[in-house]
């Protein structure tokens, strides 16, 4: 069974302070692994994709890397309104949402 | 552009109303999504239509009924909800490209059932 779990659950970090977000996952033939961020009462907003093994990318002070049983959202200098919950999601092989598996999400805090 | 617009944003209704939320796509995605969130939850696939037509219920009680009129719109028709269906309802869009499937959601309408 395709699996995804997101490690911590929460985190409190002070502005500036850089720390890395965790996505496990178990999944036969992975077809992409997703980022995204949501604010609360909001829609996910959409990061990244990352397809294989090795594969980086960023944006602003978000890097993710993937590697083939885990992915990481590193975040450099972090400011207050990178506080949000994110939710990391793996995709199997299958079409249109089938196999579409979503971790619990990290809540993330960045005080002042 | 990637924007799923959604209608309304908030909704509350009584357990014998009749409502329908919507969602709509101009970016030509052939796959649209509803989802159900409780708080503190990740969303949770309710239906899925690809090229208009429903591909997954993911065993969803019939209270809830999806429309797909056409590629750009999806509805979810709500009749005779109790209050544990109270949650952040989320419509999603994606495409199949060489590369895979990426999923872009809207913001969401809160439908509280009372």
């Amino acid at each position: 069974e395709d699996q995804v779990t997101q490690s911590p659950e929460a985190l409190r970090l002070q502005e500036g302070e850089s720390s890395s977000l965790n996505c496990s996952y178990t999944v036969s033939g992975l077809r992409g692994l997703f980022w995204y961020r949501q604010d609360p009462g909001k829609g996910p907003e959409f990061l990244f994709t990352l397809y294989s093994a090795g594969e980086e990318k960023e944006k602003e002070r978000l890097k993710a890397t993937l590697t083939k049983k885990e992915s990481f959202l590193h975040i450099t200098a972090p400011k207050p309104e990178d506080s949000a919950t994110y939710l990391c999601a793996v995709q199997a092989p299958g079409n249109y949402g089938q196999n579409f598996v979503f971790g619990p999400g990290t809540r993330l805090s960045v005080l002042p | 552009d990637t924007e799923v617009t959604q209608t309304p944003k908030h909704l509350v209704m009584g357990m014998t109303n009749k409502k329908s939320l919507k969602c709509e796509q101009h970016m030509g995605h052939r796959a649209m999504y509803w989802y159900k969130q409780k708080a503190k939850k990740p969303p949770e696939l309710m239906f899925v239509y690809s090229y208009e037509k429903l591909s997954i219920n993911e065993s969803v009680p019939s209270r809830f009924s999806p429309e797909c009129p056409n590629s750009s719109l999806l509805n979810l028709h709500l009749h005779a909800l109790q209050p544990e269906d109270s949650a952040l309802y989320l419509c999603a869009s994606s495409q199949v490209t060489a590369l895979g499937e990426t999923q872009y959601f809207g913001p969401g309408t809160r439908l509280l059932v009372l």
